[in-house]
């Protein structure tokens, strides 16, 4: 098993650019989630999905996009980047049937200038 | 939004010292509480997850026990190593979202030879 992947590793955009993170897990987990790792803040939760085709919001969703087409895959969409969203991102899975701990992606380093 | 707070934000200790740190969180609609550990430049791995009020879970020097009533876990590290310096994050499973997992800002501890 390869775990969760995340997909690019670094990335720099341009302030109003677009751009897609990747997010695969091959453990056939029903939850998957999405945080972004704020300076002295832990981890903040972006968006999560209970399984494919369901998605809803975390504490910071504003300028984010995520769907859920299938139980492997959970991509999350920037649509307008801003300076505000340089931060690194990670995505997480879980089997919330067993009450299992979160498996996390490598993380994906993004700034936006 | 649930409030997860942890203390204390830092610590520095000396090897061979033990220590604790406490995660604080709203008792009610209580589902799980989780603790990861965070080295630099790398992503969470678990540590614990647990659901019961009285729990108390232990792995190699590592502890931790949770008061589901009053709304606080603990976690222990005896006999610290440098080797333990990471931030430790507890995450909560609980509220009216079944699922969401929020963590808190984190505990930075160094272990000084």
């Amino acid at each position: 098993n390869a775990g969760v992947t995340q997909t690019p590793k670094f990335r720099i955009l341009k302030i109003g650019q677009s751009m897609t993170l990747q997010c695969a897990q091959d453990m056939n987990h029903n939850y998957m989630y999405w945080y972004r790792q704020d300076p002295g803040m832990g981890l903040k939760l972006i968006y999560y999905s209970v399984g494919a085709g369901i998605t809803d919001k975390g504490e910071v969703p504003n300028g984010y996009n995520v769907s859920r087409s299938t139980t492997e895959d959970f991509p999350l969409r920037l649509e307008l980047a801003a300076p505000s969203q340089t931060s690194v991102y990670f995505c997480a899975s879980r089997n919330r049937d067993t009450n299992e701990k979160l498996f996390f992606g490598s993380g994906t380093q993004l700034s936006v200038l | 939004i649930l409030n997860v707070e942890q203390s204390p934000q830092s610590l520095h200790v000396q090897e061979g010292d033990s220590t604790n740190f406490t995660c604080s969180f709203p008792s009610s609609n209580f589902y799980a509480l989780h603790w990861y550990r965070w080295e630099t430049a790398k992503s969470p791995e678990a540590l614990f997850v647990m659901t019961l009020n009285g729990d108390e879970k232990k792995k190699g020097r590592i502890s931790a026990t949770l008061n589901t009533k009053e709304g606080y876990s603990y976690l222990y590290i005896k006999g610290s190593q440098p080797e333990d310096s990471a931030t430790y994050l507890c995450a909560l499973e609980g509220g009216t979202s079944y699922g969401k997992l929020t963590f808190g800002q984190g505990t930075i501890l160094t272990v000084h030879p």
